[in-house]
């Protein structure tokens, strides 16, 4: 049962490169969710999707984006990272609006560093 | 805007007390909450999911309650062990998103 599978785990980058952070879910869930979680301060929604081709902007999205072209994949982008993007990266994922007693799934997260 | 707290911040118990969490939320049009544990550098692990509809879940020594009207929830632990000691956040469910709380980190000691 893989469930939530984030990649990569860790990574380091320098202020100015891009990156994406990939996350793969194997439950056929309809929404999708990328938070970061800083010290102190919780888990804050970047973006998310209710659907396949679906993203909608959350709590703190500027410096990101994102796409669902699969139904089963959430890309994160990054694309001129900043020191103050340094953080730690979860993806989530539930089922749909239907069904929206059903719990969300979280992956084990991506630690990012921004050099 | 939904906004949760959680009190305390912070909580250090001897092994075997009775202890709770308290989770707050400002909007109660909300579909669900949810308690989690998080425990150092992992993700989050479900506990306990509470419908709107519904005033407590109970799972194993865990016991969550849901006071949608003065949004309040509680999460309840029973005789509290070393290993329960991780930190504890909870989320409310409104249309198509979660608003989490800050946490509270739980240390029990031996």
């Amino acid at each position: 049962n893989a469930g939530v599978t984030q990649t990569p785990k860790f990574r380091v980058l320098k202020t100015g490169q891009s990156m994406t952070l990939l996350c793969a879910q194997d439950m056929n869930h309809e929404y999708m969710y990328w938070y970061r979680q800083d010290p102190g301060m919780g888990l804050r929604l970047i973006h998310y999707s209710v659907g396949e081709g679906t993203t909608a902007k959350g709590e703190v999205p500027d410096g990101y984006n994102v796409s669902r072209l699969k139904k089963q994949n959430f890309l994160l982008g990054l694309e001129s990272a900043a020191p103050s993007q340094t953080s730690v990266y979860f993806c989530a994922s539930r089922p749909g609006r239907f069904e929206r007693n059903q719990p969300q799934h979280f992956g084990d997260g991506t630690r990012l560093s921004i050099l | 805007k939904q906004e949760v707290t959680q009190i305390p911040a912070a909580l250090s118990v001897p092994e075997g007390e009775n202890l709770v969490l308290n989770c707050s939320f400002t909007d109660s049009a909300i579909y669900n909450l949810q308690w989690f544990r998080q425990d150092p550098g992992k993700g989050l692990t479900s506990l306990l999911l509470i419908q709107s509809s519904q005033r407590e879940q109970t799972s194993g020594r865990l016991n969550a309650s849901l006071d949608k009207s003065s949004g309040r929830s509680t999460l309840y632990i029973a005789a509290s062990q070393p290993g329960d000691s991780a930190t504890y956040l909870c989320a409310v469910m409104g249309a198509g998103k979660s608003t989490f709380g800050d946490g509270t980190t739980l240390t029990v000691k031996p």
